[in-house]
């Protein structure tokens, strides 16, 4: 199972957005409504930002929203603070011997 | 509050085996799936094992399958990972975590703050 690619780097200035690709195939990303997106700051565990495509789990503030198209899911992150730059991970469901491939990571800067 | 405890990592020589232990507290260790996701230095997150609530389901990623095991012991609310005939690529990070709610949504809610393993003579 191949890993789901991600653009390396994305940026943009405070208060502004910015919006992260995953492309897989068929066979997870556009197979399956179970798309997660993670968080990591350096040194520290991934935390879970989004799940199933769309939904942020308690805590996770709404500036954070995930969508899907065919084989290509997208996290945004809308009025971007300093405490958003991380390294951000999507992964997705790959069949039943499979439940998770992540994707190859993007480093967000707030410049 | 749900706390995960990894140990065990450490430096081994190649071909060498390593036990890893996942601690578990804070939920009903039993009734949850449970998996370990490595990282390699300065590199991306590759999940590594999956193991179902009663331990009768599992499932390895191609790069470990062979040589690596994942149990649990639910009296113990205890996750391992065996891992035996290491390579250098095996040097990371490893994660254990669960996933967010116990009702299928395949997303890893909580991680543990990781084990460093590091394959090396």
């Amino acid at each position: 199972q191949s890993a789901l690619t991600q653009p390396p780097s994305a940026s943009g200035s405070p208060g502004q957005s910015v919006t992260i690709s995953c492309t897989g195939t068929s066979s997870d990303v556009g197979g399956y409504n179970y798309v997660s997106w993670y968080q990591q700051h350096p040194g520290k565990a991934p935390k879970l930002m989004i799940y199933e495509v769309s939904k942020r789990p308690s805590g996770v503030p709404d500036r954070f929203s995930g969508s899907k198209s065919g084989n290509t899911a997208s996290l945004t992150v809308s009025g971007l603070q300093a405490e958003d730059e991380a390294d951000y991970y999507c992964s997705s469901y790959a069949g039943s011997n499979t439940p998770y491939v992540f994707g190859t990571g993007t480093k967000v800067t707030v410049l | 509050e749900v706390q995960l405890v990894e140990s065990g990592g450490g430096l081994v020589q190649p071909g060498g085996s390593l036990r890893l232990s996942c601690a578990a507290s804070g939920f009903t260790f039993s009734s949850y799936e449970m998996n370990w996701v490595r990282q390699a230095p300065g590199k991306g997150l590759e999940w590594v094992s999956y193991i179902s609530s009663s331990g009768s389901t599992i499932y390895y990623a191609d790069s470990v399958k062979g040589r690596f095991t994942i149990s649990r012991d639910n009296a113990k609310n205890s996750l391992y990972l065996q891992m035996n005939s290491l390579r250098a690529e095996d040097t990371a990070v490893y994660y254990c975590a669960r996933d967010l709610t116990g009702l299928g949504e395949l997303s890893l809610g909580y991680w543990g703050q990781g084990t460093l393993v590091t394959v090396s003579s």
